[in-house]
């Protein structure tokens, strides 16, 4: 089993539609995640970072974290057409892991207008 | 300042042959890494750099190797490329900051191994 399991989609919406991410994790040390968003042809780039259970919102993207069930989510609101890319989870552990990430294989998303 | 940089960005090389990928960072960070990503696989480490000075293995080390020539700069060198190395490699820096840590990408370099 993969540290960090992540539906590929792809998935679609209609502009203005709320948008749900989801990433499961096997690995309890894990303390750190994050949300990274890719455009095409482009590098990763961080959108969201947060630390334990609960949630964390930045304008129209709110990510949520359930360490009790290992699910880590990502909303975005009002999802506009520059919203379409891929959208990978990460994870980190602290302590000597805290070097290294493990990504989610990632979503790709298309926001239709 | 132009964040993290890769060369080239398209390459292709005949099985067998080498070459090296150039990476380099002006944010004065400490860590680098080199990461594959595929199909279906998604972001993959291969090496990373803690500090300069040190490099340590990824989950996907194996017919790679990596050189921290300096703090700006981190290489990673193919030896005798193989097909199941064809994948777009990107590099990334570390920054840690007010409680966040975030990894900072380079554009990628698409490989194709024929």
């Amino acid at each position: 089993q993969k540290e960090v399991e992540q539906d590929p989609g792809p998935l679609s919406v209609p502009e203005g539609a709320i948008v749900s991410l989801n990433c499961t994790y096997s690995n309890s040390a894990f303390q750190y995640f994050m949300w990274y968003r890719q455009y095409s042809r482009k590098g990763p780039e961080l959108l969201m970072y947060t630390y334990s259970s609960g949630n964390k919102e930045d304008g129209r993207f709110t990510a949520q974290v359930d360490k009790s069930s290992k699910y880590i989510s990502l909303f975005i609101r009002d999802s506009q057409p520059s919203d379409s890319a891929t959208y990978l989870c990460a994870t980190q552990a602290p302590g000597a892991g805290s070097y290294q990430l493990t990504f989610g294989k990632g979503t790709k998303l298309s926001v239709i207008p | 300042n132009a964040g993290v940089t890769q060369t080239p960005k398209f390459q292709v090389l005949k099985t067998g042959q080498s070459m090296t990928l150039q990476c380099a960072q002006d944010m004065n960070h400490n860590s680098m890494y080199w990461y594959r990503q595929d199909p279906g696989m998604g972001l993959r480490l291969i090496y990373y750099s803690a500090s300069e000075g040190t490099t340590d293995k990824g989950e996907v080390p194996n017919g790679y190797n990596v050189s921290r020539l300096n703090k700006r700069e981190f290489s990673l060198r193919l030896e005798s490329a193989a097909p199941s190395q064809t994948s777009v490699y990107f590099c990334a820096s570390r920054r840690t900051r007010g409680g966040t840590d975030t990894q900072y990408f380079g554009p990628g370099t698409r490989l194709t191994v024929l």
